[in-house]
């Protein structure tokens, strides 16, 4: 059990260009989560997958995100038309099916734009 | 929307010391955790309670749960330098297990 990788760790783009980052979650885990943390916030939900379904949406994501888990195993997020209020670290956690179980975290992608 | 809320929102304590946070929440919940944060090593959990639960303990971490009040509590006993980090709660609300966070406790200890 290697745990959720998440890359890349760090990326800086400029405003207006498009940013994609991978998560691979803990194998045998077939929920799947992304959140967003801002300085000095707790991690904010933006979507989730059961497998390869996109179950639920926050608002939070606007329609210059998209996110897919083609083969319910890794995932990736895609922002289109970076803009500086993007700038955040990305989240990535995984956990078994049903209610109770913990997530398992990523270290996370910061992005910075410039 | 951020659905916990901790206090106090900093702490700075000598090592050996309990360090105490509190967390309230708004509507019901399923259970609720408790997640540290440091820059090492990411976002980990620390302690699951279910909403039918009062009282949890794991180590050095006590975690309390009234749910009439809609808060919880997390002591951290004999605190060592290591346990310096961002402490976080979080509740989950319906099936998708998805979390709530709160805005987080910065606690120090000091050597």
């Amino acid at each position: 059990d290697t745990g959720v990788s998440q890359n890349p760790r760090h990326k800086i783009t400029k405003r207006g260009q498009n940013v994609t980052f991978r998560c691979d979650p803990i194998s045998e885990h077939n929920r799947l989560y992304w959140y967003r943390q801002t300085l000095g916030q707790g991690p904010e939900f933006l979507t989730y997958f059961q497998n390869e379904a996109q179950l639920e949406k926050s608002r939070l994501l606007s329609d210059r995100f998209s996110a897919e888990r083609p083969k319910g195993s890794f995932s990736t997020l895609e922002i289109q038309r970076t803009e500086q209020g993007d700038s955040a670290m990305y989240l990535c956690a995984s956990s078994q099916s049903g209610v109770g179980y913990e997530q398992y975290f990523g270290p996370g992608t910061r992005l910075t734009v410039t | 929307s951020q659905q916990g809320e901790e206090d106090p929102q900093a702490l700075s304590i000598q090592e050996g010391e309990n360090a105490t946070m509190n967390c309230s929440y708004k509507t019901s919940i399923n259970n609720l955790q408790w997640y540290r944060q440091n820059s090492g090593r990411g976002l980990v959990h620390l302690i699951l309670i279910r909403s039918n639960e009062r009282e949890k303990h794991s180590g050095r971490l006590r975690v309390t749960l009234d749910t009439s009040k809609k808060s919880s509590s997390l002591l951290i006993t004999a605190s060592r330098a290591a346990d310096t980090a961002s402490y976080f709660c979080a509740t989950t609300i319906g099936g998708n297990n998805r979390l709530a966070f709160g805005k987080g406790n910065q606690v120090v200890v000091i050597p």
